[in-house]
């Protein structure tokens, strides 16, 4: 089975950098996804690690080492807009299933 | 955006009746799923299918059945409707032809069973 363990909460600074940490234990492990997600709507695709390593998109960063069971998203220049829940997902090898944290709420405060 | 709606959006229903769901995808994807998301747990998956008439069981399957007579529909129901199913379902697609198998999701439907 697959557990993933992330802060439930977090608060940040307008323009400032955040990083949201995610460690999972898995019988198999295929990839790491990020979503994002606004109070009341769906999750948004945000980036997938499937090696070691740090993948920019932007503002937002990903970070996976899969010997240490942790990834990372990085959040640069922070905007009020990107307050919102960032969930961590990972994927079993041979499965398409994804399995979810419960999500760590960040609230980008002036 | 990829394209999928759920219907309805919002549901009130007493506690025994039965509740239907649907989730439409004009995006021709292989996989589709159904997830439930309350405060504390996070997204469970509850079923998928990886083709037409082609389903199986996630993670919190009990009291659920789906149905996929067709690439574009997947129906989620609630045989009879109890207060623990209060949630809000999202459904949502992924192409299996694509590496990285990320998924898309719907809007959500928000349930509440009385």
């Amino acid at each position: 089975g697959q557990n993933i363990d992330q802060p439930t909460e977090m608060t940040a600074t307008e323009g400032a950098i955040v990083q949201i940490n995610c460690t999972y234990q898995t019988s198999g492990f295929n990839g790491l996804f990020w979503y994002q997600q606004h109070a009341g709507e769906a999750p948004t695709f945000l980036s997938y690690n499937v090696l070691d390593g740090l993948e920019e998109k932007g503002r937002f960063s990903s970070f996976l080492s899969r010997s240490k069971g942790y990834s990372y998203l990085l959040l640069k220049e922070l905007q009020m807009k990107d307050s919102a829940s960032y969930l961590c997902a990972g994927r079993q090898t041979g499965a398409n299933n994804l399995f979810f944290g419960t999500g760590t709420r960040l609230t980008v405060i002036p | 955006d990829a394209g999928i709606t759920q219907s309805p959006r919002h549901k009130v229903t007493e506690t025994g009746t039965p509740v239907t769901l649907r989730c439409h995808q004009t995006e021709n994807h292989r996989y589709m799923y159904w997830y439930r998301q309350d405060p504390g747990h996070g997204l469970r998956l509850i079923h998928y299918s990886y083709g037409v008439k082609d389903t199986d069981k996630g993670e919190v399957s009990d009291g659920y059945s789906v149905s996929r007579s067709k690439t574009e529909d997947f129906l989620l129901t609630l045989e009879s409707a109890t207060s623990s199913q209060t949630s809000v379902y999202f459904c949502a697609i992924s192409d299996g032809d694509r590496a990285s198998y990320e998924q898309y999701f719907g809007p959500g439907t928000r349930l509440t069973v009385t």
